[in-house]
């Protein structure tokens, strides 16, 4: 099993391109999680996935589009880049029922706006 | 406030020796709660839940103290490769939406 994959692992764009970061898993997870890592400041949730069809924000979202294309796969759009999206990224997902809230991260893409 | 507090070190330890964190959360509503381990540049992986009771596994120990509203991790005998940072996380009530620390940084040197 590959677990959680991203792609891609780096990237940089020009102020105001769009690109969309891709997710998928294959432990069958329910739940799936988008989250940003900056210096000083941690994860921060953006959006969330509770299952197949839903879609929540999280903590911080704006700028932000996602869609749960289906059970394995959850994508980030940022569709006007800026440089404060100058971040680190982690997909994670986690099987609501059973396990007591692990969540299993993927290895992350290094994004730089410029 | 924010909403789980950790001091962000680095603690510097020499191998062998036994090292502590703290964390403390704000939400008294908080459920459930959890250590977590990042190599540098690498992903998040869980490292241990935190149960009322506490809890061992090998040389970790975490403790819950609900009533003072923190958690902490000891680690005995230390490690080259315990050299990491390490998240305190926790989940409100309701849905199993993380909230995670900014981390402690433990440098074990030889």
């Amino acid at each position: 099993n590959a677990g959680v994959t991203q792609t891609p692992k780096f990237q940089v764009l020009k102020t105001g391109q769009s690109m969309t970061l891709q997710c998928a898993q294959d432990m069958n997870h329910n739940s799936m999680y988008w989250y940003r890592q900056d210096p000083g400041m941690g994860l921060r949730l953006i959006y969330y996935s509770a299952s197949e069809g839903t879609t929540d924000k999280g903590e911080v979202p704006n700028g932000y589009n996602v869609s749960r294309l289906n059970k394995r796969e959850f994508s980030l759009r940022l569709e006007s880049a800026a440089p404060s999206q100058t971040s680190v990224y982690f997909c994670a997902s986690s099987d609501a029922g059973t396990a007591p809230y692990e969540q299993y991260f993927g290895p992350g893409t290094r994004l730089t706006v410029t | 406030r924010k909403e789980v507090e950790q001091d962000p070190g680095p603690f510097n330890v020499p191998e062998g020796a036994t090292v502590a964190f703290n964390c403390t959360y704000s939400n008294s509503a908080s459920q459930s709660f959890f250590w977590y381990r990042q190599d540098c540049r690498k992903e998040p992986k869980l490292l241990m839940s935190v149960y009322s009771s506490g809890n061992e596994d090998g040389r970790f120990t975490a403790q819950l103290n609900r009533a003072s509203q923190y958690i902490s991790l000891l680690i005995r005998d230390s490690k080259l490769s315990d050299s990491a940072t390490y998240l305190c996380v926790v989940t409100v009530t309701g849905f199993q939406k993380l909230v995670f620390g900014t981390g402690t940084r433990l440098l074990v040197s030889p």
